[in-house]
């Protein structure tokens, strides 16, 4: 199995630009989640779904957030406009039914200047 | 809501001693999981190890070892003859037991330095 996959690994884009990071979970499971992780706030959750239907969004930070899964197999985590406050390296991790722990992609390393 | 909570944000040990990382929760749910997440400088999410509420053996993987006090709501890693590749970020980590799915929650990492 290829494991969780995100991509791209870096990304370096300028304020108000749209930027889009990708996930794809590993086959079969059913939950999918959306982490950030910075110096200041740790490992911080944005986003799960299950089952492809979003369960819990309160970690989303406002409204230039918004993530999407429309099938089983891909997520996207969309910023819009960017800002140099969500330089960060944002992870996706994936779980299947009955099993309790995340399996996590190498993360994507967000600079926003 | 659950919260978990690493009072240690640095740590240090000599290679080949043994040494323990704290973790304390909060929860008002019975069964749960548990888990410690290891992050090397490549930033990859690692899974140490994990416990099951409902099991009160302790969990034990090769040099790793969890004492989980469910009445206290701690769960320390025990990490024995450390070596140098166990230099990390190490996150202690929850997550209900609900058949329907749950979030995983973190706490803020406990870096370990080993020595040599």
């Amino acid at each position: 199995d290829a494991g969780v996959i995100q991509s791209p690994r870096h990304e370096v884009t300028e304020m108000g630009q749209e930027v889009t990071l990708r996930c794809k979970p590993i086959s079969g499971h059913n939950s999918l989640f959306w982490y950030r992780q910075t110096m200041m706030r740790g490992l911080e959750l944005l986003i799960y779904f299950n089952n492809n239907v979003p369960i819990d969004d309160s970690g989303m930070p406002e409204d230039r957030f918004s993530a999407k899964m429309p099938n089983a197999s891909f997520s996207t985590l969309k910023i819009q406009p960017s800002e140099p406050r969500d330089s960060a390296v944002y992870f996706c991790a994936s779980t299947y039914p009955g099993n309790a722990e995340a399996f996590f992609g190498q993360g994507t390393r967000l600079t926003v200047v | 809501a659950q919260t978990v909570t690493q009072s240690q944000p640095e740590m240090s040990v000599q290679e080949a001693e043994t040494v323990t990382l704290s973790c304390t929760y909060d929860t008002s749910e019975s069964d749960y999981y548990l888990f410690w997440y290891k992050q090397p400088p490549s930033r990859q999410m690692i899974l140490v190890i994990r416990q099951e509420a409902y099991k009160q053996q302790n969990a034990t993987e090769n040099r790793f070892s969890v004492n989980f006090q469910k009445a206290a709501k701690s769960f320390s890693l025990k990490i024995s003859d450390s070596q140098l590749g166990d230099a990390a970020m190490y996150f202690c980590a929850y997550r209900s037991a609900r058949p329907s799915g749950s979030r995983l929650t973190f706490g803020e990492g406990t870096q370990l330095t080993v020595n040599p």
